[in-house]
């Protein structure tokens, strides 16, 4: 099925610089989701972002959604060494209905480190 | 304080033992997915279930079965596991596919 790839595949910044990463898509969505994991654990939603918006913030993290280009990207400002972990985009893809899909489809995730 | 819990954590077993990996979520949520996790491949979806009695197929289904007889829990069964269902396990629940979905904890499944 398809499958958000994220970009790039790992990132290594200062503390207090802005992290910037990248979701592709192969179809068209009803929203996309950014989910951030913690060495092993369980991941946690972080931001939802519908179809026919293109841009929502949340904290210090911000999200553009572009659907003519079928990408996402997830900026977070100011970073910190608490910030270190893995992010996904989560796709639900719409069916020919304009329904969902009834699932959620997550990309292989960038790895980010932040260098205090 | 609303939770998915995930039963065991960490499981070491042997070719063919049938084990099951429990999950429960107490937010009345009527979407739950299994997903497995492996280096290199992402999240991959094993099986969903929109409410009671209607579960679904994901992508990697193959080896798992599960059941939903109570909205609360959605338990994983491996009959006869392989080497290959070495993985680390999540459990995840949402009030609809397309919501915030909530993960447990994982369970490290290790398949001798």
């Amino acid at each position: 099925s398809q499958q958000g790839e994220e970009d790039p595949q790992a990132l290594s910044i200062q503390e207090g610089e802005n992290a910037t990463m990248n979701c592709s898509y192969k179809t068209s969505i009803n929203n996309l989701q950014w989910y951030r994991q913690n060495s092993g654990r369980g991941l946690v939603h972080l931001i939802l972002i519908r179809s026919n918006e293109r841009e929502k913030h949340s904290g210090r993290l911000r999200v553009t959604l572009d659907t003519s280009k079928k990408s996402s990207s997830l900026l977070i400002t100011a970073s910190r060494a608490a910030d270190t972990a893995s992010y996904f985009c989560a796709t639900d893809p719409k069916r020919d209905s304009g329904a969902g899909s009834y699932q959620l489809t997550f990309g292989k995730g960038t790895k980010l480190s932040v260098i205090p | 304080e609303a939770q998915v819990t995930q039963n065991p954590r960490y499981l070491i077993t042997v070719t063919g033992k049938k084990l099951t990996v429990t999950c429960s979520q107490n937010m009345n949520h009527e979407y739950m997915s299994w997903y497995r996790q492996d280096p290199g491949l992402g999240l991959r979806q094993i099986y969903y279930s929109m409410n009671v009695e209607v579960t679904d197929k994901g992508d990697v289904p193959e080896g798992y079965k599960v059941s939903r007889k109570e909205k609360r829990n959605f338990p994983l069964i491996l009959e006869s596991p392989s080497p290959n269902q070495t993985s680390l396990y999540f459990c995840a629940s949402s009030i609809t596919s397309y919501n915030e979905q909530f993960f447990g904890p994982g369970t490290r499944l290790t398949v001798l």
